[in-house]
């Protein structure tokens, strides 16, 4: 079975510049998370998608941070502009819903931004 | 909302010698509590839960946690550390009641295993 797919692995942009990070999620895994990992810290939620809806976009900062999940699959979260205080690793995870849902959520290999 | 500490920051050991990394949650309902390790540029791989039932549990790589209801703490231990264990350890705590499970993370323990 696949694990969760991230792309790119590493990015390193200047401040201002716009970036843009995918994930797919297991298949069949009707959650999706956004989660941002700065150095030395644990991951905090940015937003989580029931299927195309985002139920819990509470900490997402939307001035500069969007996501989207269009079909309910393949997610995209979209940074513009960059600041240099957005410097961290971007973590996707999903899990499934309902009755197998026990909490645990299966992560990418994450998303490094480095903004110059 | 419920809430993590990991009272330490990093734990250096020596090989083959036990570990103990702590960690203490708050949370006003019922929890379900984890374990994730992360290697160097990687993602989060979970090492064991606590869902419901015994209070030891076990998970993998030989790594053991107890849940203390009235201690509100959820240590992981294992009684021989190997080199390749070295990485960042992060507990997590989620409400375990309905089915939108939004985990928090502690803000992890990095542990140094030493030949």
């Amino acid at each position: 079975e696949a694990g969760v797919v991230q792309s790119p692995r590493y990015k390193i942009i200047e401040k201002k510049q716009p970036v843009a990070f995918w994930c797919n999620p297991i298949s069949g895994h009707n959650t999706l998370y956004w989660y941002r990992q700065n150095l030395g810290q644990g991951p905090e939620l940015l937003i989580r998608y029931e299927n195309e809806e985002a139920v819990d976009d509470s900490q997402l900062p939307k001035d500069r941070f969007s996501a989207e999940r269009l079909k309910g699959v393949d997610s995209t979260l979209k940074i513009q502009p960059a600041e240099l205080g957005d410097s961290a690793v971007y973590l996707c995870a999903s899990s499934p819903s309902g009755r197998t849902n026990t909490g645990e959520l299966f992560f990418g290999e994450g998303s490094r931004l480095t903004v110059l | 909302a419920q809430s993590v500490t990991q009272l330490d920051s990093q734990v250096p050991v020596f090989e083959e010698a036990p570990v103990e990394l702590r960690c203490n949650y708050s949370s006003s309902v019922s929890v379900y509590l984890f374990w994730y390790v992360q290697y160097p540029n990687q993602g989060l791989q979970l090492l064991l839960k606590y869902l419901s039932g015994s209070t030891l549990v076990k998970g993998i790589n030989g790594f053991e946690a107890e849940f203390n209801k009235s201690q509100t703490s959820f240590h992981l231990r294992k009684p021989s550390v190997h080199i390749s264990d070295t990485a960042e350890y992060f507990c997590a705590v989620t409400s375990s009641g309905g089915s939108n499970y939004k985990l928090t993370f502690g803000k992890g323990t990095l542990l140094t295993v030493n030949p």
